[in-house]
């Protein structure tokens, strides 16, 4: 069974610091994809990135980077210079790759870090 | 970027009454959109995976009698929670993947804003 694993349950730092969300992943897929989505307190899920498991290399989007790595089934999320606007609900989540249309996409989800950003 | 609009944003209804949830893709057709739902402070749920013109697929343990999906265009699919009551208070949260996207089936989910259903 597909599993995912945020231990961080709630985080607070101070703007400007750099912080770092690990994601442990469980599955027995061989090929699969895993994401992350930020919650903010408005509710609606906004997509970041998706990974699939076959590309480790990591990511940097402005701010943002990540870490994949297959060996320790880890894909950890780290914010550089934090802001306030950063704070919100931060979820992993993990798929099995559909190889036909229409086949349902299970999105596994952890249970979430709240990121709080202070001033 | 694809946009997923959910209406309504909040409703409240009186037990024993029916609630219907619309998830809408904006820019974009999805012969395929999920329903998940969400608890206070807890994990996002897969409910179904509603597909445009044939039955939706219900996850284990999610009443399909109750939980009435209708995916009756490429734009729209529809949530009626039927028979309401308190324990059904949640968030509901719908997702859709753009079709016309090369191998649609593993593009990314896009997420509607959710609806937050209060039963009293």
């Amino acid at each position: 069974a597909q599993k995912v694993t945020q231990a961080q349950t709630e985080i607070s730092v101070v703007e400007k610091e750099d912080v770092t969300l690990d994601c442990v992943y469980e599955t027995r897929d061989t090929t699969y994809y895993l994401f992350w989505y930020k919650q903010p307190p408005s509710g609606e899920l906004v997509f970041l990135i998706r990974r699939n498991s076959f590309d480790e290399q990591n990511e940097i989007s402005g701010r943002y980077s990540w870490n994949f790595q297959k060996s320790t089934s880890s894909f950890n999320f780290t914010i550089t210079a934090s802001q306030v606007v950063d704070s919100a609900v931060y979820f992993c989540a993990l798929s099995e790759a559909v190889s036909t249309q229409g086949g349902s996409e299970k999105l596994v989800f952890g249970k979430g870090t709240k990121l709080t950003v202070n001033p | 970027g694809a946009v997923v609009s959910q209406h309504p944003s909040r409703v409240i209804c009186k037990s024993g009454t029916s609630v219907k949830i619309e998830c809408r893709s904006l820019d974009f057709q999805a012969t395929t959109m999920f329903w998940y739902r969400q608890f206070p402070k807890q994990s996002l749920m897969l409910m179904a995976t509603s597909n445009e013109g044939s039955k939706a697929t219900y996850e284990q343990g999610v009443e399909k009698d109750k939980f009435l999906i209708n995916h009756a265009s490429l734009t729209l699919s529809t949530l009626t929670v039927t028979s309401a009551h308190p324990e059904d208070s949640s968030f509901y949260i719908c997702s859709a993947r753009d079709s016309s996207v090369a191998g649609s089936y593993n593009s990314p989910l896009h997420f509607g804003n959710g609806t937050r259903l209060t039963v009293t």
